[in-house]
């Protein structure tokens, strides 16, 4: 069964701060990984997506990738309260071998709080 | 506007129907998604299509139906077969040219079984 694992929270984060999500995967052979914004009651909103090692910027938003260790991050610079919701880690998983179009796994999402 | 849209927003079921999402793109992707999602829990895939007139199970497949008959549709049937109904159902699209995969979310139906 292949998972992606992600701390619940909530995280609470000063406003001006940066936040600092996580997320592991158990699949090595993924190739894609996402993070979404989903406010509540809404549907997930694409944020950032990462495919090799390293570092991914993209205005507040960084998103890191170690595929050694399995461990995808999201940082987010300069807290606004507007970035209070959960935050959804995607992993494509590689279900055929054609990867790509075959879906994506899913963590639970950490619910992030910016306190003013 | 370009965009994925799902209808109706809300919806009721009596136990026993079966109820039809609709999910309708006009972004000229090729592959859709149906997703559920649970309170407190993350999206599971239901069914995705990569081409018109095929489509593959997801790991949730059991007491859901789906037709791809056009490039922009791919419509969700929830059957009485299905034991617990009540979430909420998101549609989603990509191109499948490229190597990049990212996946976009139509605005949701959530149904609720009376």
């Amino acid at each position: 069964q292949k998972e992606v694992e992600q701390n619940s929270g909530p995280l609470s984060v000063p406003e001006g701060a940066i936040a600092s999500l996580n997320c592991t995967y158990s699949d090595r052979g993924s190739q894609s990984f996402f993070w979404y914004r989903q406010y509540s009651g809404k549907s997930p909103e694409l944020i950032m997506s990462i495919y090799s090692n390293g570092d991914k910027e993209d205005g507040r938003f960084t998103a890191q990738l170690n595929k050694a260790s399995q461990y995808v991050s999201l940082l987010i610079r300069d807290s606004q309260p507007s970035d209070s919701a959960t935050y959804l880690c995607a992993v494509n998983a590689g279900r055929d071998s054609g990867g790509g179009a075959d879906g994506l796994t899913f963590g639970k999402g950490t619910h992030l709080i910016i306190q003013p | 506007d370009g965009g994925i849209t799902q209808s109706p927003k809300y919806l009721f079921r009596k136990e026993g129907q079966n109820v039809t999402l609709s999910c309708e793109q006009n972004l000229n992707h090729d592959a859709m998604y149906w997703y559920r999602q649970d309170p407190g829990q993350g999206l599971r895939l239901i069914y995705y299509s990569q081409i018109v007139n095929d489509f593959q199970k997801g790991d949730i497949a059991e007491g859901y139906s789906v037709s791809r008959e056009k490039k922009e549709s791919f419509p969700l049937t929830v059957t009485s077969a299905q034991k617990n109904p009540t979430a909420f159902y998101l549609c989603a699209s990509r191109h499948t040219s490229g190597s990049y995969n990212e996946q976009f979310f139509g605005p949701g139906t959530r149904l609720t079984v009376l």
